[in-house]
């Protein structure tokens, strides 16, 4: 099993912060996806990313995929107490997602 | 258009009883993969399948078992429950290697 690290695990923040959360890998995957969680439901996919050194935005957060392709960041600016959720990385290998343990958002007004 | 669709949302069952759980793709999803989510472990594959064939399996004992039918939607299997088998066992669906839709899940408890 190839291991997906997050940092932070958790993270609390008022609105209008900028946060960075971090995906690293010892492994390279043939694509990287964040999806993003509310409790109760089930992951919703926001980005996947493919090529090494690749950067998407998505209105306010960005999404950037290591050189190497072992690592991920994705940062939001001026956060939103809709922003609050999990945030999880997965790695595809193998018609298999390998999921990091996922960081927890809560953005208060 | 429809999402990923799992029925039941919620399901109580007592140890050492077994347990199906359905899932119905995105209309032309041909691929269907199962997940097992618990606060300690995270999200866990099970596996996944293809036009009726299974072509990854994760780490789970036995137990587990799944299939897909011919028109891709899926049932996975859950006999001899155990406690720790309590979870939320989510589905997804993709067309493509990039991307998959989840559907919002099969809590389970085992009593």
């Amino acid at each position: 099993t190839q291991l997906l690290e997050q940092s932070p695990q958790f993270l609390s923040i008022q609105e209008g912060e900028n946060l960075t959360v971090y995906c690293n890998s010892s492994s390279v995957f043939s694509s990287l996806q964040w999806y993003r969680q509310e409790p109760g439901e089930g992951p919703v996919l926001l980005v996947t990313v493919v090529t090494g050194g690749e950067v998407k935005k998505l209105k306010r957060l960005t999404f950037q995929f290591g050189d190497a392709r072992k690592d991920s960041s994705l940062h939001i600016t001026a956060a939103q107490p809709g922003d609050t959720g999990l945030y999880l990385c997965a790695g595809e290998s193998g018609y298999a997602l390998n999921f990091g343990k996922g960081t927890s958002l809560l953005v208060t007004p | 258009k429809a999402g990923v669709t799992q029925t039941p949302r919620y399901l109580i069952k007592t140890r050492g009883q077994q347990v199906t759980l359905s899932c119905s793709p995105i209309s032309g999803h041909r691929s269907v993969s199962w997940y097992q989510q618990t606060p300690g472990q995270g999200l866990q594959f099970l596996f996944e399948y293809f036009s009726e064939t299974q072509r990854n399996k994760g780490n789970f004992p036995g137990r587990f078992s799944g299939r897909q039918f011919s028109n891709s939607r899926s049932e996975m299997n859950v006999s001899t429950l155990e406690l720790g088998d309590s979870a939320l066992y989510l589905c997804a669906s993709s067309r493509t290697d990039y991307g998959y839709t989840f559907g919002s899940g099969t809590r389970l408890t085992v009593v």
